[in-house]
């Protein structure tokens, strides 16, 4: 198994423009959570998934952030009309029925 | 409104000493605790957990500390090396939703 894999690594974008997201977790686990993270911040958590179902999603996630999990493997996480306040690195981490998750290494968004 | 804060922003040790990393948390909900280590333009590695009924978890050279009644919990490591210096993060979850929530994170530099 080769972990959680998130794709692109970097995403460099003009204000206004859609962008999305994917995140491949490791392939058992049932649970998947994204995370945003600003500099100097811990992460924040967004929204997580248990199969294909979206159990929660936090205040942070806007109407503009739009997630899915269609078939409870992988997941991708779109944002509309980007703003300068939402580049940050995006963390996705998938846990089993252990409480332990497991990071990706982030996809950096610079929004211009 | 904070509820898990990591007070000391970074931390200097020397090769072969103790380095001890502490955090505090406010949710008595909170029943899993978590500490990843994380180096810029990667995501988080978890490193060890403790579980609110047990006070002590060690893993080789890590050592977490759990103060339920103080709602503090600590991170040993011992001897720290070079290759431990990165920033440092607790997190806390509860068990009904598994979500993380993080401190800002330690900065530990540990010199030859």
């Amino acid at each position: 198994d080769t972990g959680v894999s998130q794709n692109p690594r970097h995403k460099i974008t003009k204000r206004g423009q859609n962008v999305t997201f994917r995140c491949d977790p490791i392939s058992e686990h049932n649970r998947l959570y994204w995370y945003r993270q600003t500099l100097g911040q811990g992460p924040e958590f967004l929204t997580y998934f248990q199969n294909e179902a979206q159990l929660e999603k936090s205040r942070l996630l806007s109407d503009r952030f739009s997630a899915e999990r269609p078939k409870g493997s992988f997941s991708t996480l779109e944002i509309q009309r980007t703003e300068q306040g939402d580049s940050a690195m995006y963390l996705c981490a998938s846990t089993g029925v252990a409480y332990e998750q497991y990071f990706g290494p982030g996809t950096r968004l610079t929004v211009t | 409104d904070q509820q898990v804060k990591q007070n000391s922003p970074s931390l200097s040790v020397q090769e072969g000493r103790i380095s001890i990393l502490n955090c505090d948390y406010t949710n008595s909900m909170f029943d899993y605790f978590l500490w990843y280590k994380k180096y810029p333009a990667e995501g988080p590695t978890f490193l060890i957990s403790i579980s609110s009924i047990k006070d002590k978890n060690e893993d080789g050279r890590f050592t977490v500390f759990l103060n339920k009644s103080a709602k503090h919990l600590s991170l040993h490591i011992v001897p720290s090396q070079p290759g431990d210096s990165a920033v440092y993060f607790c997190a806390a979850s509860s068990s009904n939703t598994g979500k993380l929530i993080f401190g800002q994170g330690t900065t530990l530099q540990v010199k030859p």
